[in-house]
């Protein structure tokens, strides 16, 4: 049982390259959601899939796309890189649990991104 | 607008010193929920507590307790006798509430507190 995965690692790009972040969670959950983490702000919320099927906007969403390819996964798309783009990114997952309460969020490993 | 702020951005302390780590949150509604996560120097994020809005009680769990006062909008967290291995970024979130059943759990994050154990 991995829970959440994403690749790549870490990924250098130049400025105006593109790229995909892959996440997949194998927790059967059905939310999924895409964060980055900037130095001394904490993560912010880019995108995120309710379900299979439906995607939203976070709190940043500019420049970025996001699929939900089934319900295992949820790519993050980056069209034309920026340097302001250099962050880490993590992908989460969560799912209601009825009688718990229970939804928190699990989070993978990160992707650091650098865009020079 | 949800908000959370966490303070303290870098806390220092001696091993075995109890430590409170600081959260103040804002929101409008009435139901909500509040996380605390640990972000390791390895960089995974732990989660550690989820709290609801209706429940006061504090909470203990081992060297770790949190208290929770919805009077002054805060959820802070004590870790008692601190160990080297507890130094980390410490996060905590507050969720946004609207039909978490359906459209799961949006979080509002706060800026994290450093905290650093020293032997």
């Amino acid at each position: 049982n991995a829970g959440v995965t994403q690749t790549p690692k870490f990924q250098v790009l130049k400025t105006g390259q593109s790229m995909t972040l892959q996440c997949a969670q194998d927790m059967n959950h059905n939310s999924m959601y895409w964060y980055r983490q900037d130095p001394g702000m904490g993560l912010r919320l880019i995108y995120y899939s309710a379900s299979e099927g439906t995607t939203d906007k976070g709190e940043v969403p500019n420049g970025y796309n996001v699929s939900r390819l089934n319900k295992r996964e949820f790519s993050l798309r980056l069209e034309s890189a920026a340097p302001s783009q250099t962050s880490v990114y993590f992908c989460a997952s969560s799912e209601w649990v009825l009688g718990t309460a229970s939804y928190e969020q699990y989070f993978g490993p990160g992707t650091r991104l650098t865009v020079t | 607008a949800q908000k959370v702020t966490q303070a303290q951005t870098e806390i220092s302390v001696v091993e075995k010193e109890d430590v409170t780590l600081d959260c103040v949150y804002e929101t409008r509604d009435t139901t909500y929920y509040l996380f605390w996560y640990k972000q390791p120097p390895s960089g995974e994020l732990v989660f550690l507590i989820r709290r609801n809005s209706f429940d006061e009680q504090n909470e203990i769990s081992g060297r770790y307790s949190w208290n929770f006062q919805k009077s002054t909008s805060s959820f802070n967290f004590t870790i008692t006798a601190s160990q080297v291995v507890d130094s980390a970024v410490y996060f905590c979130a507050l969720s946004d509430p609207l039909a978490v059943e359906t459209s799961g759990s949006r979080l509002t994050f706060g800026e994290g507190t450093q905290l650093t154990v020293n032997p």
